[in-house]
Parts: structure tokens; C-alpha cells; sequence
């Protein structure tokens, strides 16, 4: 009964490829979110959605394209990947907008791009 | 989004009682603080919010003072299992300007 779920939870590719991350909630929440990790552990959010609408668009190359075709999904596609982009990508859902309300977190998607 | 900042790391030993600071000298009036916990190879686990006094769960307590300068994380009895990333988050949805901010977070180490 995973309440987040992404997948895949490991991709590797490489650089000019493009990818797709899934990801998935089963807990009702009408928010969800996009964070990227690097290797220093900064987390870092950059995208987030509200019953389908996007409200947080951080300062993210317009490589990365998320889409929400409900609410209880949000995917993330990225296009001509980078050296740069390898990193650990979180999905992570909430009912109501965050900070204020407890964010659920995925697993995990680490990418690696060669 | 009121800044924060965290120790680097703490190392502590099992059975001992830990505190975290966290220190937003900035926090506005709506802002709540919330405590987030991270294994490695997981993602971030809620702990514990407040916004104002103490508040205590079944995992952790937070006590904020009255000026809300700053908080602490209070884990009682740690273990193990307790060795974890610990971030302080500080803001209010309502702010639409703020950005949702894990900063670099606590990596607390706990010794046998």
C-alpha cells in the first residue's frame, strides 16, 4: 500500500537522451511536488502542483516539463539531459499547500546521466 | 521563507537525549516550523510541527520560544535507527512568494 510511489527508481542514460519519471499518490492529497537532490544533499523543490494546476515553478531549465493528468499523478519529463541533471529525484505529495501541511515523499528516482 | 540554520552535524550515543537547533531569526507571524527526517536512499519523513511553546508527539518534541527566533528538535533516547539527516523548514503556504526551503539540513550521527 505504497502512498507515493516513482518510478523507475533507478535510471541511467545518456547525455541528450530524454527521460520520464513517473510518479504516483494514493492518499487523496490534491498537492504534489517535485524536488531534485544533488550529491551534496540539498533538496531542492522545483516544480509543484494543486489539483492540477501548477503554483510553484521554481527556477528549473525548461528541459524539465512536468506534467499532472490528475491529480493523483505527477510526471516529470526531461529532455536533452545534462551532466548536471544527475541527481536524485523526490516526488512528494501533501494535503493542502506546504510548508504548513505534512509533505509524503516518494522513494526516490536516482538518474545518472553518462 | 524565513532562512534557516542548522548545525552541519551532531554525533551523539544511544540512550542519550538529543537537541537540534535551528535558528530563523527572520520567521514571519504566519510561519510554521516543521522537522523532517531522512535516511539515506529515502525520502524526507515528517517529524513534527509547531508554532508556537512545545509540542510533543509520539516520536519527538519541539519547543519554541517566545520570540520563535529559533527551535529545537528534542528526540529522547535516541538509537541507532535514529542516525538520519534532520531538516528544519520554516514558512507559511499562505506566503506565495516563499520557497519551499530544506537547506542543507542536520546529519546527526549516533554512536553505539
Amino acid at each position: 500500500d505504497t502512498a507515493v510511489s516513482q518510478t523507475p527508481k533507478y535510471l541511467v542514460t545518456q547525455m541528450g537522451n530524454d527521460k520520464s519519471i513517473k510518479c504516483e499518490q494514493n492518499l487523496g492529497h490534491d498537492t504534489m511536488y517535485w524536488y531534485k537532490q544533488d550529491s551534496k544533499k540539498f533538496l531542492k523543490i522545483m516544480f509543484s502542483y494543486n489539483n492540477k494546476e501548477l503554483i510553484i515553478n521554481e527556477t528549473v531549465p525548461n528541459r524539465f516539463s512536468p506534467k499532472s493528468p490528475d491529480k493523483a499523478h505527477l510526471n516529470l519529463h526531461i529532455n536533452s539531459l545534462e551532466l548536471g541533471d544527475s541527481a536524485v529525484y523526490f516526488c512528494a505529495s501533501s494535503f493542502g499547500l506546504a510548508p504548513d501541511n505534512e509533505q509524503f515523499f516518494g522513494p526516490g528516482t536516482r538518474l545518472t546521466v553518462l | 521563507l524565513a532562512k534557516t540554520t542548522q548545525p552541519i552535524s551532531m554525533d551523539s550515543y544511544e540512550g542519550q537525549e538529543v537537541n537540534i537547533t535551528c535558528s530563523h531569526n527572520n520567521i514571519a507571524t504566519n510561519d510554521y516550523i516543521t522537522w523532517y527526517q531522512q535516511f539515506p536512499s529515502q525520502g524526507p519523513r515528517f517529524i513534527i510541527q509547531g508554532y508556537k511553546t512545545k509540542v510533543t508527539n509520539e516520536v519527538a518534541s519541539l519547543f519554541i520560544p517566545a520570540d520563535r527566533k529559533s527551535s529545537t528538535l528534542s528526540l529522547p533516547r535516541v538509537s541507532l535507527s535514529d542516525t538520519a539527516v534532520y531538516y528544519c523548514l520554516v514558512g507559511a503556504a499562505m506566503n506565495r512568494d516563499d520557497k519551499i526551503i530544506f537547506g542543507k539540513g542536520t546529519r546527526l550521527h549516533i554512536l553505539p
